[in-house]
């Protein structure tokens, strides 16, 4: 059973347009992430949510709009896509507090044309 | 906020050879520090972690040592296997669930 599902897998679009990616978790866990992976490799937090609240909030342009709408599912809507946005975008999930692991998703790779 | 240096950046050792991963760490608050490896295509993947209160944790082949002082800490891989090779991150947990990471190790195990 995949324990951090995000959908799609790949998203081809042109610049300007909007698109939303999906994250679901079944390890019962009650904060989830999503980071932004370059090309670089680097790996970056960009939001965190606890039991549907955002605690984490890196700078990200307003164009990133997470929303959570229970503890399993965090989606990420971006708006007026720019080529900067291409990259990797990782989901994780946790249980909140210290000393807890987080448990990635396989990504989804954005591709701007 | 925390900041987490990784070195080196890319490392190729030969098989059955050792390998040392060292990171960096800032904020004296950070209390945990997970290991993970990341294969080409795919996620991260939790390899080991360490508390800070342990200084030195072991698992087979890999190992992880912590010095609260110096703020740094280790990955040690033995008997490497070309299926090591991947790209390896540290990463430090500070403010209870923010995670930062390192830019990452680019392991190479040659047969």
């Amino acid at each position: 059973d995949t324990a951090v599902s995000q959908t799609p897998k790949y998203l081809v679009t042109q610049m300007g347009n909007d698109k939303s990616i999906k994250c679901e978790q079944n390890l019962g866990h009650d904060t989830m992430y999503w980071y932004k992976q370059d090309s670089k490799k680097f790996l970056k937090i960009m939001f965190s949510y606890n039991n549907k609240e955002l605690i984490i909030n890196e700078t990200v342009p307003n164009r990133f709009s997470p929303k959570s709408p229970d503890k399993a599912h965090l989606n990420l809507h971006i708006n007026s896509l720019e080529l900067g946005d291409s990259a990797v975008y990782f989901c994780a999930s946790s249980q909140f507090g210290p000393n807890q692991p987080q448990h990635f998703g396989d990504g989804t790779r954005l591709s701007i044309l | 906020g925390e900041n987490v240096e990784q070195h080196p950046s890319t490392l190729s050792v030969q098989e059955g050879d050792s390998a040392v991963i060292k990171c960096t760490y800032s904020d004296s608050a950070s209390n945990y520090f997970p290991w993970y490896k990341q294969e080409l295509g795919k996620r991260p993947q939790l390899i080991i972690d360490i508390r800070s209160n342990v200084g030195e944790k072991k698992d087979q082949r890999i190992a992880v040592t912590l010095n609260k002082t110096a703020k740094h800490f280790s990955l040690h891989i033995t008997e490497t296997q070309p299926e090591d090779s991947a790209v390896y991150f540290c990463a430090a947990i500070y403010n209870n669930n923010d995670m930062r990471f390192g830019a990452g190790t680019r392991l190479t195990v040659k047969p």
